[in-house]
């Protein structure tokens, strides 16, 4: 089955600097990956996400960018504020089965202001 | 909308008892998940449903646990006999189904809820 990675496992940038996140994934077939935020107490929530035929996808500070042939993407955010310190998770899934995500590890992001 | 709604928030039991996760989708959501998450193994699914009929419960750990949904507004996650291993976050999500002209295509969102925060002693 699908296998994501995620590294790092924490961050810590100071405010306005860029943050970057990476994750593998192990199976060829997958085409969806989403990325969410979790803040302390709260159930994830999806801030992006990009399908495999996009190599990049950008929204204000975020972007994700997707390398298929290495089968790894990547989560972007730039001029880090405070309100960006959260855990971010990964998350890879194939059509076929299209409801079964698979999580990356999470990564602690923390902006000092 | 009022989102996902999980109850109880916070449940702490002795071993041996029974536990009973609940949860609210969000009406019009066709699919409903139940996740659990901790520190060594992350986000885990347990198993969803569609329209109310269980899809995939290949996630659930052991014959101790057991989901239903009785309707489209009401799931419950049941452990019995608990566990302090069971000790996690229980998140319950939804996810609608999006309608475009005669295609029907799974949304891409999945809506969590709060979490249940159950910890077995």
């Amino acid at each position: 089955g699908e296998n994501v990675e995620q590294h790092p496992s924490t961050l810590s940038v100071q405010e306005g600097d860029s943050a970057v996140i990476k994750c593998t994934y192990s199976d060829s077939a997958s085409n969806y990956f989403p990325w969410y935020k979790q803040e302390l107490g709260k159930g994830p929530q999806l801030i992006i996400d990009i399908r495999s035929n996009v190599g990049e996808k950008k929204d204000q500070r975020i972007a994700v960018t997707l390398n298929k042939t290495a089968k790894h993407f990547s989560l972007h955010i730039t001029e880090t504020q405070p309100e960006d310190s959260a855990v971010y998770f990964c998350a890879a899934s194939i059509r076929i089965g299209f409801q079964k995500l698979v999580f990356g590890t999470g990564t602690r992001l923390l902006v000092s202001p | 909308d009022a989102g996902v709604i999980q109850s109880p928030r916070h449940e702490v039991t002795e071993m041996g008892q029974e536990v009973t996760l609940r949860c609210k989708p969000i009406s019009g959501h066709d699919y409903l998940f139940w996740y659990r998450q901790t520190m060594m193994r992350g986000l885990e699914l347990l198993i969803y449903f569609n329209n109310n009929v269980p899809i995939d419960d290949s996630g659930m750990p052991e014959d101790r646990f057991s989901a239903k949904m009785p309707n489209a507004s009401f799931s419950t996650l049941k452990i019995q006999p608990s566990e302090p291993r069971d000790s996690a976050v229980y998140f319950c999500a939804s996810r609608p189904i999006t309608r475009t002209g005669i295609k029907l295509s799974s949304g891409n969102t999945i809506y969590f809820g709060e979490g249940s925060w159950l910890t077995v002693v």
